[in-house]
């Protein structure tokens, strides 16, 4: 277990709708990063927050945004979800910002838009 | 996009074989790492292996790295059935926190 938690574990929405999915990281993790996984396919980096403060972003576009709390939790939001928004959502956290620390994994949100 | 790629796509082999995967990137880097995935679930941090290792060993894990090649490979030796899963390699970049993730080798370990 890597102590990374995730929720919900499935979730449905249609075209349109707007969905918050939720990350819990480790204790002192203050490093928070979240990829998408398409069927088949490798993850692709999505953004990362340190400190609550957006940290690097990927090619995706702004109707995904994030949230990263004190406590440790993040939060990925996704408004105007469209039917290729479907895939497993990872988060991961890390001690630090530097690359070379491993990211430890939640199991993450399987996410199906009809 | 994908950093790179992963050969092979798919590996069969029977349980106590070795099964090796290789892992080939775009860009230069300053590690590169080995996560493992069962059934889509999530991913498992197996090995790092920084710009200046050449090889890496940890348990029946070995990995290698050519940057003047820019590729590396992952090695599991004496196979098992637990070992299958889908294997990605991934690469951190000079300067950059993000893992970039290459699309797998999909291993099964035939009892």
């Amino acid at each position: 277990e890597t102590g990374v938690t995730q929720s919900p574990t499935h979730l449905i929405k249609t075209r349109g709708q707007q969905v918050t999915l939720r990350c819990s990281s480790q204790s002192g993790h203050n490093t928070v990063s979240w990829y998408q996984q398409a069927l088949g396919q490798g993850p692709q980096f999505i953004f990362q927050y340190y400190r609550e403060e957006e940290n690097g972003r990927g090619n995706f576009p702004p109707r995904f945004s994030g949230l990263q709390f004190p406590n440790y939790s993040s939060e990925l939001n996704v408004n105007a979800l469209e039917l290729d928004d479907s895939a497993l959502y990872l988060c991961a956290s890390s001690a630090s910002l530097a690359g070379v620390e491993t990211q430890y994994f939640g199991p993450g949100t399987r996410l199906l838009v009809l | 996009s994908q950093q790179g790629e992963e050969d092979p796509q798919a590996l069969s082999i029977q349980e106590g074989e070795n099964a090796t995967m290789n892992c080939s990137y775009k860009t230069s880097i300053n590690n590169l790492q080995w996560y493992r995935q069962n059934s889509g679930r999530g991913l498992v941090h197996l090995i790092l292996i920084r710009s200046n290792e050449r090889e890496k060993h940890s348990g029946r894990l070995r990995v290698t790295l050519d940057t003047s090649k820019k590729s590396s490979s992952l090695l599991i030796t004496a196979s098992r059935a637990a070992d299958t899963a889908s294997y990605f390699c991934a690469t951190v970049g000079q300067g950059a926190q993000k893992l970039v993730f290459g699309q797998g080798t999909r291993l099964t370990i035939n009892p």
